[in-house]
């Protein structure tokens, strides 16, 4: 099975600053990486799809890149409403869709 | 309006059974293939199981393969879940969520593999 390490597990970050987040998995996944954003109470909402393609409708502040083991999200120019955990998601064991541990921000 | 709406959770016993529904809207439900994503309180998400939009293909995940089994009405656009022999663990939100594509006959997927739809979700407590 393909392993998924998230990380950090949380991080606090000021209105208007830069957070990046990490997902390493534990074999070579190529492009299907996808994450996804969770705010207190409410379901999870698609972000980036296939390490760096933007759900339609997500801004543009929202950004991911890598591949193979090695992915990133990038939330620049932060706003209050980026207060959320996060989640990456490894498509490549499809129908298995795994999800890594999460990572909270608070803004 | 595009939306998907789970019910059924409840407080059940272990060892109790529990069919979740889930009821879809504005889309043409056949066409996509729907899945079912747990999160235990306080915790992450986890994939529980997934259907190809004709229903032929079903999909479980390791952990509660034998005691779920997962069944769409496509007539009625609604999706299924049924959890028997439960457990604490399974003490869980159970959300239903859809993919941007579906599986052909042979088990291959089509489209972006990602869940771009999801309900609010129907919480499920086992608890004696």
């Amino acid at each position: 099975d393909i392993q998924m390490t998230q990380s950090p597990s949380s991080l606090s970050a000021s209105v208007g600053g830069r957070v990046t987040i990490t997902c390493r998995t534990s074999q070579s996944i190529g492009k299907y990486l996808n994450w996804y954003q969770q705010k207190v109470g409410k379901a999870p909402k698609l972000l980036i799809y296939e390490v760096s393609i933007l759900q339609s409708g997500v801004p543009s502040r929202f950004s991911g890149s890598g591949s193979g083991t090695d992915f990133t999200l990038t939330i620049s120019g932060l706003q209050p409403e980026d207060s959320a955990t996060y989640y990456c998601q490894q498509s490549f064991s499809t129908p298995h869709l795994i999800f890594g541990g999460g990572t909270k921000v608070e803004i | 309006e595009v939306q998907l709406l789970e019910s059924g959770g409840g407080l059940v016993q272990p060892g109790g059974s529990l069919r979740l529904s889930c009821a879809a809207s504005g889309f043409t439900f056949s066409n996509y293939a729907m899945n079912w994503v747990r999160q235990a309180p306080g915790k992450g998400l986890e994939w529980v199981s997934g259907i190809s939009g004709s229903g032929g293909g079903t999909y479980y995940a390791d952990s509660v393969k034998g005691r779920l089994t997962i069944s769409r009405d496509n007539s009625n656009n609604m999706l299924y879940l049924q959890i028997n022999n439960l457990r604490a663990e399974d003490t869980a939100l159970f959300y239903c969520a859809k993919k941007p594509g579906d599986y052909d006959s042979s088990g291959y997927y089509f489209g972006t593999d990602a869940f771009d739809l999801w309900g609010q979700g129907t919480m499920v407590t086992v608890s004696s």
